[in-house]
């Protein structure tokens, strides 16, 4: 099982739908979660970090279950400029106080008119 | 706070050629880190500097070298390029904040060998 591993899409959804990605992890040992958003041929920009109890900003929310060592994603009402990748990360045990993160490859998202 | 920059953005390279890469951040941030983006495959992580004085391997570290000048930068150099290195490269710096080890990343260099 791979470290971090994301649905690589594309999802292809119409404006105003609920879109869901998730993101599963293999260290049980993992603390930090995060979601980022990487627009074409730009730098990964950090969305939202995912708290165990669950979080939201806006239309967006972030769950984690630990039980089965995955985190999610879910975009309410979606908007043409959701459009980009969606990328999640998780600490490993490597590096620094933290740990390093590992990034998943990305999920493609593609909202259409 | 212009956050994480990166030099040059655009560089095109002969095989056997070297380069530096600069990356600097104006966060006070402790940890810096490189990596590569290659279509499939992700982010890897190349070398990362927990703290200023120290450096250490990440995932795909040959043919690459780092130097943490200070605690605002972080160099990566190729010293004789290959074209498996042609990819896009980022730098980032992280905080611990509550959430854990957030990263903010600059906005890349691509780079070509040929």
């Amino acid at each position: 099982r791979k470290e971090v591993e994301q649905d690589p899409g594309p999802f292809n959804v119409p404006e105003g739908a609920t879109v869901a990605f998730n993101c599963t992890y293999s260290n049980s040992a993992s603390q930090s979660f995060f979601w980022y958003r990487q627009d074409c041929r730009k730098e990964p920009k950090l969305l939202m970090s995912v708290y165990s109890s669950g979080n939201e900003d806006g239309r967006f929310t972030a769950q984690l279950n630990r039980a089965s060592q995955y985190i999610s994603l879910l975009i309410r009402d979606s908007k043409l400029s959701d459009s980009a990748t969606y990328l999640c990360a998780v600490n490993s045990n490597y590096g620094g106080s933290q740990g390093n993160l590992i990034f998943g490859k990305g999920t493609k998202l593609s909202v259409k008119p | 706070n212009a956050g994480v920059t990166q030099t040059p953005k655009f560089q095109v390279l002969k095989t056997g050629q070297s380069m530096t890469l600069q990356c600097a951040q104006d966060m006070n941030h402790n940890s810096m880190y490189w990596y590569r983006q290659d279509p499939g495959m992700g982010l890897r992580l190349i070398y990362y500097s927990a703290s200023e004085g120290t450096t250490d391997k990440g995932e795909v570290p040959n043919g690459y070298n780092v130097s943490r000048l200070n605690k605002r930068e972080f160099s990566l150099r190729l010293e004789s390029a290959a074209p498996s290195q042609t990819s896009v490269y980022f730098c980032a710096s992280s905080s611990i904040r509550l959430a854990g080890n957030e990263q903010y990343f600059g906005p890349g260099t691509r780079l070509t060998v040929t």
